[in-house]
């Protein structure tokens, strides 16, 4: 079965401050990767999807980025943070051929 | 993808039976009708997906009528670790490759005891 995994689990950066959040997948080659932000209370909103390495498409526009390096690798970033982007950060995969998304343990993120 | 309307929360006690109903008039042919379930500081996990009629799982059961403009995920005798928030996601079910979904605000399901 295909496992995700983030970390950290939680994180606190200040206002202008770099980030790096990154997702490895275990089980499955080829996934669908996917990086979400839930804010409190709310639905999940989509940032990036990859269908493969250096192969990103953007959701929404904003000072975030994703990249894919290694086929199971996907790193979302930013290079000055804002408070907008404290939230809770879900990176998700999906098998080659499957329609269920397997979703990792998140990583909450406050931006002070 | 077709849009989804459910109630925001719901309430109920441990044993009963849980029916929380999703609308989604616009469901194109192709669009498959799908359930997520999340914990809070979780992430969602899939509970059932279908396409007509009804389908069960260990989990839950999914009920469509013929015109599938709606569906209702049913949870038998829920207990206090059902309370979660529940999503229902309309879209194909292989969608080119990307299978993007998107999540509404979803159902907060409180189970008291």
């Amino acid at each position: 079965s295909q496992t995700i995994h983030q970390w950290p689990a939680t994180l606190v950066q200040p206002v202008g401050s770099p980030l790096s959040l990154e997702c490895t997948v275990e089980g499955t080659s080829n996934p669908n990767l996917y990086w979400y932000r839930q804010a409190a209370g709310r639905g999940l909103q989509l940032l990036f999807y990859s269908i493969g390495i250096d192969q990103i498409s953007s959701e929404v526009p904003q000072n975030l980025s994703a990249s894919r390096p290694q086929d199971r690798q996907f790193i979302l970033s930013s290079k000055k943070l804002l408070l907008s982007d404290s939230g809770f950060y879900l990176c998700a995969g999906r098998l080659a051929g499957g329609y269920e998304q397997y979703f990792g343990p998140g990583t909450r993120l406050t931006v002070t | 993808l077709a849009k989804t309307t459910q109630p925001i929360s719901m309430d109920s006690y441990e044993g009963q039976e849980v029916n929380i109903t999703c609308s989604h008039n616009n469901i194109a042919t192709n669009d498959y009708i799908t359930w997520y379930q999340q914990f809070p500081s979780q992430g969602p996990r899939f509970i059932i997906q279908g396409y007509k009629t009804k389908v069960t799982n260990e989990v839950a059961s999914l009920f469509i009528p013929a015109d599938r403009k709606s569906s209702t995920l049913s949870l038998p005798r829920v207990s206090l670790s059902d309370t979660a928030v529940y999503y229902c996601l309309v879209g194909p079910r292989f969608s080119g490759g990307y299978n993007k979904l998107i999540f509404g605000a979803g159902t907060r399901l409180a189970v008291h005891p």
